[in-house]
């Protein structure tokens, strides 16, 4: 398995541009986040999705869009580049919330996308 | 809203010396995960403690739960060059949908 993937792996965009960072998983996982980490910060969460179709907010979702038409896929969309949005972007996948009352499974993080806003 | 703290946010150690790591919440965890990020890396999972007062060692590091599912430590005995990075924990709420509040992070920087 080559577990998650991201591309690009570097991008420089100026503001107002658009695009999409790609996320595939192959290990069949329901769960998929993004997050986005500022130097010398942790992560925050953008988007989550528990499976195909279904897409929820985090915790600093403006200014990102995401679709979930399949269980790999999981794509990331910047509309209107903004200096503010420069950050390493990471994708990440757990298997499933876990059974109620307990534990949440790993989440397994992809490469990272270093994005730069100018 | 969840927020989760750790302290200290920087630590230089000699080689040899040991490292300690806090993290709290402000709301009581289902549990409690570490993760550690090499410089210029993605975070990789390390453990996950879900039991009240848990304690759990992986070689020379040791995790512990608070009692009250609010805090937590990461304790690595006799630090090595390999232990550089960012230890990260990350806390679940008790309810809700499954996402993981990280804390800010503890970057490690071991001197030979």
């Amino acid at each position: 398995n080559a577990g998650v993937t991201q591309t690009p792996k570097f991008r420089i965009l100026k503001i107002g541009q658009s695009m999409t960072l790609q996320c595939t998983q192959d290990m069949n996982h329901n769960y998929m986040y993004w997050y986005r980490q500022d130097p010398g910060m942790g992560l925050k969460l953008i988007y989550y999705s528990v499976g195909a179709g279904i897409t929820d907010k985090g915790e600093v979702p403006n200014g990102y869009n995401v679709s979930r038409s399949t269980t790999e896929d999981f794509p990331l969309r910047l509309e209107l580049a903004a200096p503010s949005q420069t950050s390493v972007y990471f994708c990440a996948s757990s298997p499933n919330e876990g059974l109620a009352g307990g534990p949440p499974d790993t989440q397994y993080f992809g490469p990272g996308t270093r994005l730069t806003v100018l | 809203g969840q927020q989760v703290m750790q302290i200290p946010q920087y630590q230089h150690v000699q080689e040899g010396e040991d490292f300690t790591t806090y993290c709290n919440s402000s709301t009581t965890l289902s549990n409690i995960q570490w993760y550690k990020q090499r410089p210029g890396g993605h975070p990789v999972f390390l453990i996950q403690l879900v039991k009240s007062g848990e304690v759990k060692k992986q070689k020379r590091l040791t995790f512990q739960f608070g009692e009250a599912k609010k805090n937590s430590s990461l304790h690595i005995t006799a630090t090595q060059t390999t232990d550089v990075g960012t230890y990260f924990c990350a806390g679940k709420r008790r309810t809700g949908a499954n996402n993981l509040f990280f804390g800010t992070g503890t970057r490690l920087t071991v001197i030979p």
